[in-house]
């Protein structure tokens, strides 16, 4: 099916251990993002990337890498993990990357993230 | 800098009745857009409205409206005849390329 896949759904880390959260998407789509969403908080941008090769810090990027070496996939790096980084974070993409899109944004369905 | 603020954390409606969740936004670039999202209990992020901010009409998507108020800087949802699967959790957002979240509205819907 068409859509962004995320995996893994759920994962466990120990503090200092280092993981990638992987995030695929099959329908061209110029834009992908990372969010993680704590309670109260909404959903906050970590990176995001306007296409293969292009990658941009978003309002939380500290603590994660990433890079977009095709158009179908954006892989969050977690190097350090720390209990801070206890959330759960979502891949969304979009066609088009614009000040105002009609498009809208596919979402996968969310990584559960505990660092303990 | 771009905000989006939901001031309501939680709203309660009886069923059938309708309801409003409100969104306040700031932004100084002239071209942007407005979206509703709901997130049930399972986690998904579910699209449920767009507006442009050079649409002229509300937009409408079956039982959801949004209430646009271009100079009052807010774009309210409005939920007619809710619906027991209503209850969730429902976030604003704004484009301007980048997408920023509101900190959501818990809605529960009563018998």
């Amino acid at each position: 099916n068409a859509g962004v896949t995320q995996t893994p759904k759920f994962q466990v880390l120990k503090t200092g251990q280092s993981m990638t959260l992987q995030c695929a998407q099959d329908m061209n789509h110029e834009y992908m993002s990372w969010y993680r969403q704590d309670p109260g908080m909404g959903l906050r941008l970590i990176h995001y990337s306007v296409g293969a090769g292009i990658t941009d810090q978003g309002e939380v990027p500290n603590g994660y890498n990433v890079s977009r070496s095709t158009t179908e996939d954006f892989p969050l790096r977690l190097l350090s993990a720390a209990p801070s980084q206890t959330s759960v974070y979502f891949c969304a993409s979009s066609l088009v990357f614009g000040t105002a899109t009609t498009y809208g944004y596919t979402f996968g369905s969310g990584t559960r993230l505990t660092v303990v | 800098a771009q905000k989006i603020t939901q001031t309501q954390p939680g709203m309660f409606v009886q069923e059938k009745e309708a309801v409003t969740l409100d969104c306040t936004y700031d932004t100084s670039d002239p071209s942007y857009g407005l979206f509703w999202y709901k997130q049930p209990s399972s986690g998904e992020m579910i699209f449920l409205i767009y507006q442009g901010s050079y649409d002229q009409q509300n937009a409408t998507e079956g039982r959801y409206s949004l209430n646009f108020q271009k100079a009052r800087k807010s774009a309210n949802l409005v939920i007619s005849a809710s619906q027991l699967g209503d209850s969730a959790m429902y976030f604003c957002a704004m484009s301007y390329g980048k997408l920023t979240f509101g900190q959501g509205t818990i809605l529960t819907v009563h018998p």
